[in-house]
């Protein structure tokens, strides 16, 4: 199964943007790149998915390295309700059901 | 709303008696999944269901049952509770194909003692 590596924990000001970095060096062409996040006492929440082009939305950017290896969380100005641990998993297309493994994810503490 | 729901969200039971957790979405899912999440080892896949009356084990499945008569509902099934199954199980759902994310319900935390 095709694995991504996070930061344990990062760090940030509110009201800065936070870059959250993913690796995922084994990535193959059917796996897209999902992003969720877990606030204190609450179920995982999906936050963005990609296959290849930057993506964008209410809640953040996802920025995909041409090559799939990596790819980047942009919250674009953090607030304290941001704290939470981000998970970047992937998702095969073609195997949807099995394997979505959840790592230890970055826990993100955001400074007021 | 378009959402997950499990029940109980707090469950204290003694080992050996069967408990089930439901699980129902209403947003029409075909896939549905359960895990638990401990400390330590995070989110860990208990068993999964692709569609109604088709369900495959996840990486954890040993004491647990799951059944999917309908597409709605999921329950998680205990037959014989042990203390180490003490943990917070989350449900969650999604359409089938991988166009659209997770949904997860709140969470059950279950002691057994």
């Amino acid at each position: 199964d095709a694995k991504t590596t996070q930061p344990n924990s990062m760090e940030s000001n509110e009201e800065e943007p936070v870059h959250l970095p993913c690796n995922h060096s084994t990535i193959s062409g059917t796996d897209y790149i999902h992003w969720y996040r877990q606030l204190p006492s609450q179920g995982p929440e999906y936050v963005i998915h990609g296959l290849t082009s930057n993506v964008n939305n209410r809640m953040a950017s996802l920025a995909i390295a041409e090559d799939r290896k990596s790819s980047t969380l942009i919250l674009h100005r953090a607030t304290l309700r941001d704290a939470a641990v981000y998970y970047c998993i992937l998702r095969d297309r073609d195997n949807y059901g099995q394997n979505f493994v959840f790592g230890p994810g970055t826990r993100l503490s955001v400074l007021p | 709303e378009a959402q997950v729901t499990q029940n109980p969200r707090y469950l204290i039971t003694v080992t050996g008696k069967k408990l089930t957790v439901t699980c129902s979405q209403n947003m029409n899912h075909e896939y549905m999944s359960w895990y638990r999440q401990d400390p330590g080892l995070g989110l860990r896949q208990i068993y999964y269901s692709m569609n109604v009356e088709v369900t495959d084990k996840g990486d954890v499945p040993e004491g647990y049952k799951v059944s999917r008569k309908e597409k709605r509902n999921f329950p998680l099934i205990l037959e014989s509770p042990s203390p180490n199954q003490t943990s917070l199980y989350f449900c969650a759902s999604s359409r089938r194909t991988d166009s659209y994310g997770y949904t997860f319900g709140s969470g059950t935390r279950l002691t057994v003692v």
